[in-house]
Order: C-alpha cells, then structure tokens, then sequence
C-alpha cells in the first residue's frame, strides 16, 4: 500500500526544536522527492520547502532559512523535518508530501500530518 | 516570489450545479498549476497537475483550464462528497506557493 506515515503530536516550549518523520512505503522512495507543507489552524497551506533525493539538495522557504532542516534516510525511506528555535506561531499541522517526478513536480501522495503544539 | 490569488473566497451551491474557482498567479508560470482539495481534518488530496491533467481515480466531474497567469478548476454537477475548500499550487519555481483556498460548500 503506498503511503507516507508521519509521527505522532508533539508539544513543545518556545525556543526548542522539533523533528517529525515521515515514513514511505509502497514505492521507490530514493526515487521521489519529499515536501513539507505547513498549515497553522484555521489557515491556509504553506510550502516550507522540499528535498530531493535524487542529489539530495534542499530548497527552504526564505522566512525559515536557518531554522529549518530537512533529511531524508534512504536505508529506512524515512524524512525528517526539523525546526528550531520554535515560536507560538509556528504552531501549526505539519504535512509531508511526495513530489511527482514528472515535470509538475505536484504533490500526489500525502501524510496524514502531524500536530506541533508551541506554548509556554 | 510568485503570488497566489483565488476568487471567490468561498461560495454556497446546489448539488448538480457547476462551480468555477478562479487562480491568478502574480507572473507567468506557464501550466505549472496544480489544484488539491482538502476537507475537514485531513490531509489534502491532488486533484489536478499540469493546469488540466486530471490526478488518476478522481471523478471526470472535475477539469482544469488555463495558462500563464489565469487558471480555473471546474467541477461539473457538483455531489455532496466535493464541499470542501481547494486551493491552487503553482510549481514553477520555488517556493512553491499555494492560493488562499476557496471554500465550497452546500446552499
């Protein structure tokens, strides 16, 4: 069955870092690149950025440069997005994607997301 | 970076009407544009890639048109199952921004 299975909730102080996983199965994962789309509640979709495994270089939305990390482990077709130095607004659900390898480059398969919860 | 806009922000209509979501992208991204639904409490779900390209399983009441800077989704004889709020993606270049949805629901 092909799917991306994120990490459970997390909650966390202002100022920590998070790191939630993402977990392909079903397809080739070395052979599709992974995106994180954020969503804060009540709002709309923001793309955070995306990795791609083909030579492993990453592209960051220019407000969380330097705070963002994405990571992918091919032996265990798992993603990571970490965040640091979290803030109240960075509360949010966070989805992970897969990148069609065509040349839309469309996000056809999703996680199920996973809630990052900031409060002091 | 390029700007995403969507009209209307919201519209209430009858099951078997038919309903057009308009996207305007701030600069030409040719047809790198792609629309998602997503309901309540859960993930999104492509709909649409490539302007007019429809996401294989999905129902042929669906359709997209357009190009540069002017996109529409079109569901044709809508069905309880579509209310739901869909936003367009432009992939042209990064970031990848999305359009601020365009809720559907039922009058």
């Amino acid at each position: 069955q092909i799917q991306l299975v994120q990490s459970g909730g997390e909650m966390k102080r202002p100022g920590a870092s998070v790191k939630v996983s993402c977990k392909a199965s079903g397809y080739s994962f070395i052979d599709y690149g992974v995106t994180w789309v954020r969503q804060a509640p009540g709002q709309g979709l923001e793309w955070m950025g995306w990795i791609s495994n083909y030579n492993g270089k990453t592209y960051y939305a220019q407000k969380l440069q330097g705070r963002v990390n994405m990571t992918t482990d091919k032996s265990t077709s798992t993603a990571y997005m970490e965040l640091r130095r979290l803030r109240s607004d960075d509360t949010a659900v966070y989805f992970c994607a897969k990148r069609a390898d065509d040349i839309w480059g469309a996000f056809d398969l999703w996680g199920q997301g996973t809630v990052v919860t900031v409060s002091s | 970076d390029i700007q995403m806009t969507q009209s209307p922000s919201s519209l209430s209509a009858s099951v078997g009407d038919r309903v057009t979501i308009s996207c305007r992208a701030s600069q030409s991204i040719g047809n790198y544009l792609n629309w998602y639904q997503q309901k309540p409490g859960k993930a999104p779900r492509l709909l649409i890639f490539g302007t007019s390209s429809l996401e294989g399983g999905l129902p042929s009441r669906f359709s997209g048109s357009g190009a540069g800077t002017d996109f529409t989704l079109t569901i044709n004889s809508l069905q309880p199952e579509d209310l739901a709020i869909y936003y367009c993606q432009q992939s042209y270049s990064t970031p990848f921004t999305f359009g601020p949805g365009t809720k559907v629901d039922l009058k």
